[in-house]
Formats: structure tokens, C-alpha cells, sequence
């Protein structure tokens, strides 16, 4: 089976300070793994997503996050917040046939943009 | 072109009420999916539409949740009879075929809540 550990329900930063959510997932085989934004009152939009390809993702909006198969991560990081990124992030890994058909999540990161 | 729509975006029904919950897809999606986030809790599939068959279902809790894609267009999830631990916000989502890899585009959920 698999799994997604988000660690940190709540992250807090100032406007310009770098974006860390940290995502670790668990798989039996080469995942698929998808980073998604909730933003107030919005349904869940891709960031991005990893297929095997490039370790190193870029999304939308600034962010990228980074394939670790040592690590078993894939952490969403963003260089600069803006107050605009105030959201809840969710990471998710695709299911064992590796066709994305069904997503496993983590339990989601509010993220906070304080000045 | 249009995203995931769903009706409706939000409602309040007592215990043992009847509830339905409808999705249109994107037009031309074949693959319709249904996943649930109940209070605090991680957002969970519960089941998976090849234009009009059910693919898999293994998410669906119990038997008082009934999912039907007539002609394989749009999906209504029927909840009944409603319970307390029913409350959550219910995301529709749908992806055109399914290649190696498919991006699962989200509707902006019905939020239901059981009183």
C-alpha cells in the first residue's frame, strides 16, 4: 500500500522568506508523485508532477519541489513567499499501477504568509 | 473550456436525510473520480468511472453511498440515509485517458454537512 506523510500541518513564513512543506511518501513501486493547492474557498489545483522524469519539478506560480528516491521525498519549496501563496498544500502519490488513476494523500499543510 | 463543475457547493442535512451530490466533468473526460475529505482528515478516493462503468469503488465506506455515471457523462453520489460522520467536503475530479500518466483535474468540492 501507500502512503504520504506530511510533516507539519501548519507552516508559517514571512513575505519573502523561502517555502519548505515537506512531503515522504511510501511505495512498492516507482511512484508518481503530485504536489496540489487548495487556495480559500477553491477546489485543488496542480502545482506539479513528477513522472519519472527530471527529479527536479518545476510548477506553477514559483514552485518546484525535488525527488529524493534516497530520501523518499518529494518537498515542495518555493524561493520567495508572497502573501498570495497563503494556502493548504497537499502532496499525493499515484496508485501501484502507476497510471494516476487513484491518488493517495497526506493530510495537507496550511501555509501562512505573514509580513 | 469549463472545469469539474458541482451542485451543489454546499448544504445542511439532518440525520437520516437523503443527499445527492452531482459532478460534470470536462467534456470528453472518460475517467470521472470521487474523493472525500471528512473533517481534519486526509482527502480519500472513493471511487473511479470509466465513462460509465465503475472501475474500482474500493473507497466507497458502506452501503448508504450509492455513485451512478448515466451515459457516461455526468455523476450524481447519493448519500442514504445520511450520517454525522458523513460531513465533509466531497471533491468530484476527472482526467481525459489514461496514459502512463494523467493529470487529475479537481472540481471545488460540495461541502455536506450532517446535523
Amino acid at each position: 500500500a501507500q502512503s504520504v506523510t506530511q510533516l507539519g500541518s501548519h507552516v508559517s513564513v514571512s513575505e519573502g522568506a523561502l517555502v519548505l512543506l515537506r512531503c515522504n511518501y511510501s511505495s512498492s513501486v516507482p511512484p508518481y508523485l503530485f504536489w496540489y493547492v487548495q487556495y480559500p474557498n477553491q477546489g485543488l489545483q496542480l502545482l506539479l508532477k513528477y513522472t519519472s522524469a527530471a527529479t527536479l519539478v518545476k510548477g506553477i506560480n514559483g514552485f518546484e519541489a525535488e525527488f529524493k528516491k534516497s530520501e523518499t521525498s518529494f518537498h515542495l519549496t518555493k524561493p520567495s513567499a508572497h502573501m498570495s501563496d497563503a494556502a493548504e498544500y497537499f502532496c499525493a502519490v499515484s496508485d501501484e499501477t502507476g497510471t494516476a488513476s487513484k491518488l493517495t494523500f497526506g493530510t495537507g499543510t496550511r501555509l501562512q504568509v505573514t509580513l | 473550456e469549463a472545469g469539474v463543475t458541482q451542485f451543489p457547493s454546499h448544504s445542511v442535512i439532518e440525520k437520516g436525510q437523503t443527499v445527492t451530490l452531482r459532478c460534470d466533468p470536462i467534456s470528453g473526460h472518460d475517467n470521472l473520480y470521487w474523493y472525500r475529505r471528512v473533517m481534519g482528515k486526509e482527502i480519500k478516493f472513493l471511487l473511479h468511472f470509466v465513462k460509465e462503468s465503475k472501475q474500482d469503488e474500493s473507497g466507497m465506506p458502506n452501503n448508504r453511498f450509492l455513485a451512478e455515471r448515466t451515459g457516461g457523462t455526468y455523476s450524481t453520489l447519493k448519500v442514504q440515509p445520511a450520517e454525522l460522520e458523513d460531513s465533509g467536503v466531497y471533491f468530484c475530479a476527472s482526467s481525459h485517458e489514461l496514459p502512463s500518466v494523467a493529470t487529475i483535474y479537481f472540481g471545488e468540492g460540495s461541502w455536506l454537512t450532517v446535523v
